[in-house]
């Protein structure tokens, strides 16, 4: 089994509807992020969470939302989606050390591609 | 300046031969590097981590980082078709609320000629 999924992998919705997307890891890491990916700009970070009590704002949190239900899962939505907001979503996760070496890998989910006519 | 920058290609270079890809940083205390593959639609997968000044083999990929000039690249030798992909740069950030956080480059889309 994969160690970050995303559901849905694809979605297609409509301008003003609600979206949630869903993350979940089984690598135990503390430390969780919410990508998009649009071409040319590369991927722009909208929601980290360091764990379940600490949740920041990226680069693009507007429009967004993050909730951290457990270490295990981080679910972004979208209040009321617009056409703009089209693109390739990732989850991804991290295990920081504050003492010693960390390497602050990050291992992504498979994606999901949101359309929003 | 921009934090990590990348030339963004297209690359393009015939099978067989050697890629190189290049990626400057400007976080001066950053400690951990990556070069993450991403096929087109498909996340962003690792394939070289390098933490200490110099080079570091895996198979047909060498990592070279250089922290006094703040420049980190990548290798590929004998470079396939299966190559073919956009490869990203990431540093992590060494100071700050988000120490940690990995900042990435927008890519360098790598092509292979048969």
């Amino acid at each position: 089994d994969a160690d970050v999924t995303q559901t849905p992998r694809n979605r297609i919705t409509k301008t003003g509807k609600r979206i949630m997307l869903e993350c979940s890891q089984t690598k135990g890491h503390d430390r969780m992020y919410w990508y998009r990916q649009d071409p040319g700009l590369g991927l722009r970070l909208i929601y980290y969470s360091f764990d379940v009590k600490d949740i920041n704002k990226g680069e693009i949190s507007d429009g967004y939302s993050v909730s951290r239900q457990a270490q295990a899962k981080f679910s972004l939505s979208l209040e009321s989606a617009i056409p703009n907001q089209t693109a390739l979503y990732f989850c991804a996760t991290s295990d920081h050390k504050t003492s010693g070496t960390s390497t602050d890998t990050q291992y992504f989910g498979p994606g999901t591609r949101l359309t929003v006519l | 300046q921009k934090e990590v920058e990348q030339n963004s290609g297209p690359l393009s270079v015939p099978e067989g031969a050697i890629a190189s890809l290049n990626c400057t940083y400007s976080d001066r205390v950053s400690q951990s590097f990556f070069w993450y593959r991403q096929y087109s639609g498909k996340s962003p997968e690792l394939i070289m981590s390098i933490y200490s000044n110099g080079d570091k083999e895996d198979g047909r990929f060498t990592a070279q980082l250089n922290k006094a000039s703040q420049y980190v690249s990548l290798l590929i030798r004998d470079s396939q078709p299966s190559d073919s992909a956009t490869y990203l740069c990431a540093v992590n950030r060494g100071y700050g609320g988000s120490q940690g956080n990995l900042i990435f480059g927008k890519g360098t889309k790598l092509s292979v000629k048969p």
